[in-house]
């Protein structure tokens, strides 16, 4: 069955760091994927997507890359800040529908 | 602004009762979905739909069933509540663009206690 895999534990980094989150997935070629911002007591906001034939996207401080071959996407905060602490889950689109699977999420704390 | 509403915020029941959740979109998107966060299984899709009549259950659709009588509303209702239901529950919605990829659009949650 399709998985995907995110690191359940928690990164904490230095203000003014490149945050990296990492999500791999299996079973699974998926045409796109997606990354979400989720803060504590709120539902999840999307970020960004990258398409299997784009190896990155940016959006101002945020740069996610996408490996088909290794079956892995990369999110990364640049110059990162206290503001950007929240947790950060990616979602892959499930069979060609307009439904997704998320991964569990990566709870980023960017320490002042 | 259009909006996706949830309510309640917090709910607390008992073993056995029937409860539903409300989610109301003023999007005007033909998508709407619930899904269960829990800790160690993020998002689990409960139900989704595509459309006014059109349900389907996704993977965790067990003791859960939704209705769609209107573009704007789709609520789930636990229709024998069970303490392996609590859980927070998210509603959210997309639009149908005909390119893959369409966002989606969350409400704030509902956190649900059984006792």
């Amino acid at each position: 069955s399709q998985k995907i895999e995110q690191n359940s534990e928690a990164l904490n980094i230095q203000e003014g760091k490149t945050a990296t989150l990492t999500c791999n997935y299996t079973n699974y070629s998926p045409a796109y994927l997606q990354w979400y911002r989720q803060d504590p007591g709120r539902g999840p906001v999307f970020l960004l997507l990258i398409r299997e034939n784009e190896k990155e996207k940016r959006k101002e401080r945020l740069k996610v890359t996408f490996d088909t071959t290794l079956k892995q996407s990369l999110f990364h905060i640049t110059a990162s800040q206290p503001a950007d602490s929240a947790t950060y889950l990616c979602a892959l689109p499930s069979s060609g529908t307009y439904k997704y699977i998320f991964g569990t999420g990566t709870r980023l704390k960017v320490l002042a | 602004d259009a909006e996706i509403t949830q309510s309640p915020r917090h709910k607390i029941t008992e073993t056995g009762r029937q409860v539903t959740l409300a989610c109301h979109q003023t999007w005007n998107h033909n998508n709407m979905f619930w899904y269960r966060q829990d800790l160690g299984h993020g998002l689990r899709l409960i139900h989704y739909s595509y459309g006014v009549h059109d349900t389907n259950k996704g993977e965790v659709s067990d003791g859960y069933s939704v209705s769609r009588s209107n573009t704007e509303d789709l609520p789930l209702t636990l229709e024998s509540a069970a303490s392996s239901q609590t859980s927070v529950y998210f509603c959210a919605s997309s639009e149908t663009t005909g390119v893959a990829g369409e966002k989606l659009f969350f409400g704030s949650g509902t956190q649900l206690s059984v006792l």
